[in-house]
């Protein structure tokens, strides 16, 4: 059963440029949530879909936004990159229900100089 | 608002010594409990699971006990391996005030785990 799979693995980008990141979830899984981890500030909540709808966003400026597809596959853009960009973007699939816990890809690395 | 808080790392053991990571929370309603793992280089792995009070998650040696009383979710493993180096996550998912969580994990600040031979 393949697991979740984010594309790219890795980006370098330069500020001021605008970025898409990919995630195609569990066969199956209708929820997709996006994190972003940094070393200073940890794994913080961006947004999470279902059945493309945003149900809940994170404290992020608008410059993160995202979408879902009807296949449940997943993009998120960030738009004016900053240096503090730079991090781990994690996507994240479930069914939906809290019983089955949430399913990481293994994240795209984003660099931002 | 909801949050997790994970002891200070990073923890430093050798081959088949107990392990224990603590880890309080606090949380609006009834929160979900989860312990994720990260190796180097890779996403999150979920370790082990609590959905309500008193349930015990486990996992490759790994246990956890939900106790709402102390709001704890304290990992465990009675004899650790090499091959459990990697950062330790706690995280919950809480009820927002419409009684649905929708894929907010709150995360603790993540645990350094080294284990020599």
């Amino acid at each position: 059963k393949a697991g979740v799979t984010q594309t790219p693995r890795y980006l370098i980008k330069t500020r001021g440029q605008q970025v898409t990141l990919s995630c195609s979830p569990i066969s199956g899984h209708r929820s997709v949530s996006w994190y972003q981890q940094t070393p200073g500030q940890g794994l913080q909540f961006l947004f999470e879909y279902f059945s493309e709808t945003q149900r809940n966003k994170g404290n992020f400026p608008g410059r993160f936004s995202g979408r879902q597809f009807s296949n449940s596959r997943s993009e998120m853009n960030v738009s004016t990159l900053e240096l503090g960009d730079s991090a781990l973007y994690l996507c994240a699939s479930s069914f939906g229900s809290t019983a089955y816990g949430y399913t990481f890809g293994s994240g795209t690395r984003l660099t931002v100089v | 608002g909801n949050s997790v808080t994970q002891m200070e790392g990073p923890v430093t053991l050798s081959e088949e010594a107990f392990l224990t990571i603590n880890c309080t929370y606090t949380a609006t309603g009834y929160p979900s409990l989860f312990w994720y793992v990260q190796y180097p280089g890779e996403g999150l792995q979920l370790l082990l699971k609590a959905t309500k009070a008193d349930d015990k998650g486990s996992n490759k040696g790994f246990e956890a006990t939900y106790r709402k009383e102390t709001t704890s979710f304290h990992l465990e493993k009675g004899s650790v391996q090499v091959s459990d180096s990697a950062v330790y996550f706690c995280a919950l998912l809480a009820p927002n005030a419409g009684g649905t969580s929708y894929g907010k994990l709150t995360f603790g600040q993540g645990t350094i785990l080294t284990v020599h031979p």
